[in-house]
C-alpha cells in the first residue's frame, strides 16, 4: 500500500512569488492535514480537509490556503512568499477524523 | 490552548544504555497522545497512541506510558538505529470540529552511539 506522496520534494522560490504544493493521501483516506515544520517552531498545524471541506484551520495568515479534491488529493498554496515561509511542509492523511496520522516525506521550501 | 513540552531537547546514549524521554502536556479534553519518530529528511513515523492515564504500549525496545499530566517514552537497551528525533503530540478538544488536529512538542533528538 503506497504511503502519502508529496510533490515536489524540493522547491526554491523568491520573495513575492507564490507556490503550490501537492499531496496524495493513502488510498481510502479521506482526511488530509498540512503542517509546517521549522527548526525554531517545530510542527505547526496549518489546516485539515475532510471530504473536500476545510474542517480546521491553524493560526496562519490568509496567504496560506488549501483545497481538497473529490479523490481526496490535496493542494496547498502560499501567495506572496516571505523569507520566513522557508520550511518543511508536511502532509498527513488518515482514514477519518480523530485517527492517527500518516505523514509524507514533505516538501522542503526555500524562499530566497 | 493545548501545549506540549518535551525534555530533554537532546540525549546521547551508549548502545545498551536505557533511558526515558519526557512529554508534559496541558490540554482541554485529551482525546489522544501520540508518539512519532522522525528521521532526517523524512516525515514523522507513527509509533503509539495513548488514550487514558495508566495506559501503556510497547513496541520492540520502546514503551510508552501516560499519566494525567505527562507521558514517558522508555527506551530499553537502545541500538544505533534508534537514533532519531522523537515527537510527542496531543489531540485535544472535542466535538465534530476538532478533527485530527495535533499539537506537537519540539521533540527530543536521540543519538545512540555504538
Amino acid at each position: 500500500k503506497a504511503g502519502v506522496t508529496q510533490t515536489p520534494r524540493y522547491l526554491i522560490k523568491t520573495r513575492g512569488q507564490q507556490v503550490t504544493l501537492s499531496c496524495s493521501p493513502i488510498s481510502g483516506h479521506r482526511s488530509v492535514s498540512w503542517y509546517q515544520q521549522t527548526p525554531g517552531q517545530g510542527l505547526q498545524f496549518l489546516f485539515e480537509y475532510f471530504s473536500e471541506t476545510q474542517r480546521n484551520k491553524g493560526n496562519f495568515p490568509g496567504r496560506f490556503s488549501g483545497r481538497q479534491f473529490s479523490n481526496s488529493r490535496s493542494e496547498m498554496n502560499v501567495s506572496t512568499l516571505e523569507l520566513g515561509d522557508s520550511a518543511l511542509y508536511l502532509c498527513a492523511s488518515s482514514f477519518s477524523q480523530n485517527e492517527k496520522l500518516f505523514f509524507g516525506s514533505g516538501t522542503q521550501l526555500s524562499v530566497l | 490552548e493545548d501545549q506540549v513540552t518535551q525534555s530533554p531537547e537532546a540525549l546521547r546514549l551508549q548502545e545498551g544504555e536505557s533511558s526515558s524521554l519526557n512529554c508534559s502536556y496541558t490540554v482541554s479534553g485529551l482525546r489522544g497522545l501520540f508518539w512519532y519518530r522522525q528521521d532526517p529528511g523524512k516525515g514523522p513515523e507513527f509509533l503509539f497512541t495513548l488514550y487514558s492515564a495508566g495506559e501503556e504500549k510497547e513496541k520492540e525496545r520502546l514503551k510508552a506510558t501516560l499519566t494525567k499530566k505527562e507521558s514517558f517514552l522508555h527506551i530499553t537497551a537502545p541500538k544505533p538505529e534508534d537514533s532519531a528525533t522523537y515527537l510527542c503530540a496531543v489531540q485535544g478538544g472535542g466535538g465534530e470540529t476538532s478533527g485530527s488536529r495535533l499539537t506537537f512538542g519540539e521533540g527530543t533528538q536521540l543519538t545512540v552511539n555504538p
